[in-house]
């Protein structure tokens, strides 16, 4: 069965330092997502993504983060000036279809995950 | 998007099925009702959503009363594997994760 995977399980990395966080979605899927969790709270949507540009994204993220899909396969999360408090669980997720423009939401099919230390 | 209300927590005998209710008071008539499913830190795994009609997959059923403002799931014959977090989900736009249900199934 199909499945996103998400590199690297875990990164490690210094306030201030860049990160960028590696997913490869299902393949035919379209849309596609970066959600964070804070240890012990709710997963929290930060951005979706399709067609190249960003379809959505919460006010968590800010002009430190940002997404791209460097290629057919790949989608990757940039974290430019890491905080201490962006240390997290990083899932991504994919979809068929997207989840705006009136129709009926698609299901998203989630990562493992990545999470992230600021140390 | 539906704000949903779920207990924290719950217990459920193995082999038994496990109920778990959402209520969804707000929820709009093109809003969809979605359950995901978290163990431990791993990603949200999807077990099944519905409109209004009752849906039935192979890993769970899921009851939407007729005025949809709350629904139930149900894993027939739940298993030590079935301890996870459970969250529903009202969708409109996008997918916004409560606290959710932690739901502990019991030898």
């Amino acid at each position: 069965e199909p499945e996103v995977t998400q590199t690297p399980s875990h990164q490690v990395t210094q306030m201030g330092q860049e990160v960028i966080l590696r997913c490869v979605p299902i393949s035919n899927h379209l849309y596609f997502y970066w959600y964070r969790q804070i240890l012990g709270q709710k997963v929290e949507f930060l951005v979706s993504f399709y067609n190249n540009e960003i379809s959505e994204k919460s006010e968590i993220f800010d002009d430190q983060f940002s997404v791209e899909r460097p290629d057919g396969s790949n989608f990757t999360l940039k974290i430019r000036s890491t905080k201490l408090e962006d240390s997290a669980m990083y899932f991504c997720a994919s979809s068929v279809y997207g989840t705006s423009g009136g129709g009926p939401p698609d299901t998203q099919y989630f990562g493992p995950g990545t999470r992230l230390t600021v140390l | 998007d539906a704000k949903t209300t779920q207990p924290p927590s719950m217990d459920c005998a193995e082999g038994r099925a496990a109920n778990l209710p959402c209520n969804h008071s707000t929820i709009s008539g093109n809003e969809y009702v979605y359950w995901y499913r978290q163990i431990h830190s791993q990603g949200p795994q999807y077990i099944i959503h519905g409109l209004k009609n009752n849906e039935t997959n192979e890993m769970a059923s899921l009851i939407i009363t007729e005025d949809r403002k709350s629904s139930t799931l149900i894993l027939p014959h739940a298993t030590l594997r079935d301890t996870a977090v459970y969250y529903c989900i009202g969708t409109g736009n996008q997918f916004y994760f409560g606290t959710g249900t932690s739901l502990t199934v019991i030898p």
